[in-house]
């Protein structure tokens, strides 16, 4: 069954510290691939997206990704967090082969220590 | 025009009013979307518009109506609503049913 998987409910890091948020899904063929990021209140923006050719992807607020097939996942990565990056993080999968669905990860909280 | 806008920003309403959510786009997008998230969750899918047509309803309870009346607009229609139907509604709007989705800012219901 598709499913998208996001193991961190909540993560720490100190203002200037290198970020990684994990993100896997299961499904049998290549699915397009969003991170967003949610501030309290507010919708969801869209930080990148994957759909295919080069699997490391930029993004929007010095954040990128990488599309790794053989382990099923989309990681989103930042060298240096700044404050203003703590919000919610919501990773999803738009399945289209099959029964077409488009999911949100469960979202992982990122709080930022300064 | 690069958003999606939703009105009101916030709403308190009893069980038995009767109240709108709307949600506008100037994009061109042709599918809208409403969801629902309760704090700490990620958005549900409520229901789609593609082609200003009904394509995708999550069985939700008729107590929430929506209505698409152009390719820009969409509604969503309140009616004898629960206390568990707080939550955040966001609107979303993608060029042709899949790819990105634009999010409004929402719109936070309160249901006493």
């Amino acid at each position: 069954a598709q499913s998208v998987t996001q193991p961190d409910i909540h993560i720490t890091v100190s203002e200037g510290a290198s970020l990684e948020l994990r993100c896997n899904y299961s499904y049998g063929a290549t699915p397009y691939l969003f991170w967003y990021v949610q501030s309290p209140g507010q919708g969801l923006q869209l930080l990148l997206k994957y759909f295919s050719g080069d699997t490391l992807v930029q993004g929007i607020k010095g954040f990128e990704a990488e599309f790794k097939r053989s382990q099923s996942s989309f990681n989103l990565r930042k060298p240096s967090v700044h404050w203003s990056d703590a919000a919610e993080y919501f990773c999803a999968v738009e399945f289209t082969s099959g029964t077409y669905k488009y999911i949100f990860g469960t979202g992982t909280r990122l709080k930022v220590l300064a | 025009d690069t958003e999606v806008t939703q009105t009101p920003k916030h709403l308190v309403m009893g069980m038995t009013n009767k109240k709108s959510l709307k949600c506008e786009q100037h994009m061109g997008h042709r599918a809208m979307y409403w969801y629902k998230q309760k704090a700490k969750k990620p958005p549900e899918l409520m229901f789609v518009y593609s082609y200003e047509k009904l394509s995708i309803n999550e069985s939700v309870p008729s107590r929430f109506s929506p209505e698409c009346p152009n390719s820009s607009l969409l509604n969503l229609h309140l009616h004898a609503l629960q206390p568990e139907d707080s939550a955040l509604y966001l609107c979303a709007s993608s060029q042709d049913g899949g790819g990105r989705r634009v999010f409004g800012s929402g719109t936070q219901l309160s249901v006493l």
